[in-house]
């Protein structure tokens, strides 16, 4: 399978924490984009960082991109229970076919 | 903003019947849309690329037959689910791509096979 992994698979913080989860991935890509998705809801995009690229800051958010180990991290700062979802990268390499992580499900508990 | 509808957001059919999901894209024209499955708990797999006026290119060990696609205009894209059981019970998005290689997603579909 294609598929990338991340991890953890499950998180769980208290309000006010900084959350970390990572995804692995195994050719290389244009680039790598982050998701949130609320339980039984559809995807709502994050960031985009691009091969060449090697951090991004959105907001409370931080996506770094380290192509030599293809692994990407996405931070969350100062967490709020409204964040509280499942967290997917996905990445395109050659076509513009989207390969989805195996996600993270976060919890922040307030 | 680009924005992807899909209809119904909840379906509940009976096992042997057909169920048909639509996929729109309001504000924008999109050539290709990509239908995904999603079971509980679990990441979104690739099922098919629908492609405006041709054929759907399926993934590999994706049903060709069972999982009818259709897109008919530059702004529609429909799954049909046919023959439905209970182990077709999903979560089926589908998404809209964009003029720079961007997806744009629906909402997602709730399927229950009984």
């Amino acid at each position: 399978s294609q598929q990338g992994e991340e991890d953890p698979q499950a998180l769980s913080i208290q309000e006010g924490e900084n959350a970390t989860m990572n995804c692995s991935y195994k050719t290389s890509i244009n680039n790598l984009q982050w998701y949130r998705q609320n339980s039984g809801r559809g995807l709502v995009h994050l960031i985009l960082i691009r091969s060449n690229e090697r951090e991004k800051h959105s907001g409370r958010l931080r996506v770094t991109l380290d192509t030599s180990k293809k692994s990407s991290s996405l931070l969350i700062t100062a967490s709020r229970a409204a964040d509280t979802a499942s967290y997917f990268c996905a990445t395109t390499s050659g076509t513009y076919k989207y390969i989805f992580g195996t996600g993270t499900r976060l919890k922040v508990l307030a | 903003g680009a924005v992807v509808s899909q209809h119904p957001s909840r379906v509940i059919c009976k096992s042997g019947t057909s169920v048909k999901i639509e996929c729109r894209s309001l504000d924008f024209q999109a050539t290709t849309m990509f239908w995904y499955r999603q079971f509980p708990k679990k990441s979104l797999m690739l099922m098919a690329t629908s492609n405006e006026g041709s054929k759907a290119t399926y993934e590999q060990g994706v049903e060709k037959d069972k999982f009818l696609i259709n897109h008919a205009s530059l702004t529609l894209s429909t799954l049909t689910v046919t023959s439905a059981h209970p182990e077709d019970s999903s979560f089926y998005i589908c998404s809209a791509r964009g003029s720079w290689d961007e997806q744009y997603f629906g909402p997602g579909t709730r399927l229950t096979v009984t």
